[in-house]
């Protein structure tokens, strides 16, 4: 198993510049999210998935979008990148929490610097 | 809502010294609490869990009991060692309707001198 993997680990984007970052896992999890890690502010939810097809905003979700085609795979896309999306952002995935206790599984994140 | 409050590091002490790092939570309902760590260049693993008050997660060394009454889940360890350097993330979950959410504390970067 390699659990969530994560393409590309680093990018240098321009200002106004679009890029995909890929998330897969094989855990057959249902659902998967994208966080982003910012100095001193923790893990931040941009977007999450309860399943195949299915997206819903988190809590920074401004100026990305992602989808969700297969089960196993969950794509963050920015479209028209800022300064202030150069992050690390981590993807996660989980099973479907039948309680508040559940496990979700990270990747180990992208570096994306935006000039 | 919910806020999780860790508290700021970095936090550097000497190989087997005991470790604390404190964490209190605001939370409706009845939350389960998780402490996750991330080594260097990696990304976060779970280190530990309590699912209700009173219990205690224990994994590698470390401990952390859910405190309802302080609404704490502090973490601990009697003797770190130079391999625990990371940043320890304080977490929790809910069990209302964003039961799949978890919200995070702002992590704590502990190094460890040999």
């Amino acid at each position: 198993n390699a659990g969530v993997t994560q393409t590309p680990k680093f990018r240098v984007l321009k200002t106004g510049q679009s890029m995909t970052l890929l998330c897969a896992q094989d855990m057959n999890h249902e659902y998967m999210y994208w966080y982003r890690q910012d100095p001193g502010m923790g893990l931040r939810l941009i977007h999450y998935s309860v399943g195949e097809g299915t997206t819903a905003k988190g809590e920074v979700p401004d100026g990305y979008n992602v989808s969700r085609l297969k089960k196993q795979n969950f794509l963050l896309g920015l479209e028209s990148a800022a300064p202030s999306q150069t992050s690390v952002y981590f993807c996660a995935s989980s099973r479907v929490p039948s309680s508040a206790v559940y496990e979700q599984y990270f990747g180990p994140g992208t570096r994306l610097t935006v000039t | 809502g919910n806020s999780v409050t860790q508290m700021e590091g970095p936090v550097t002490l000497s190989e087997e010294a005991f470790l604390t790092i404190n964490c209190t939570y605001t939370a409706t309902g009845y939350p389960s609490l998780f402490w996750y760590v991330q080594y260097p260049g990696e990304g976060l693993q779970l280190l530990l869990k309590a699912t209700k008050a009173d219990d205690k997660g224990s994994n590698k060394g470390f401990e952390a009991t859910y405190r309802k009454e302080t609404t704490s889940f502090h973490l601990e360890k009697g003797s770190v060692q130079v391999s625990d350097s990371a940043v320890y993330f304080c977490a929790l979950s809910n069990s209302g309707g964003s039961n799949y959410k978890l919200t995070f504390g702002k992590g704590t970067l502990l190094t460890v001198n040999p």
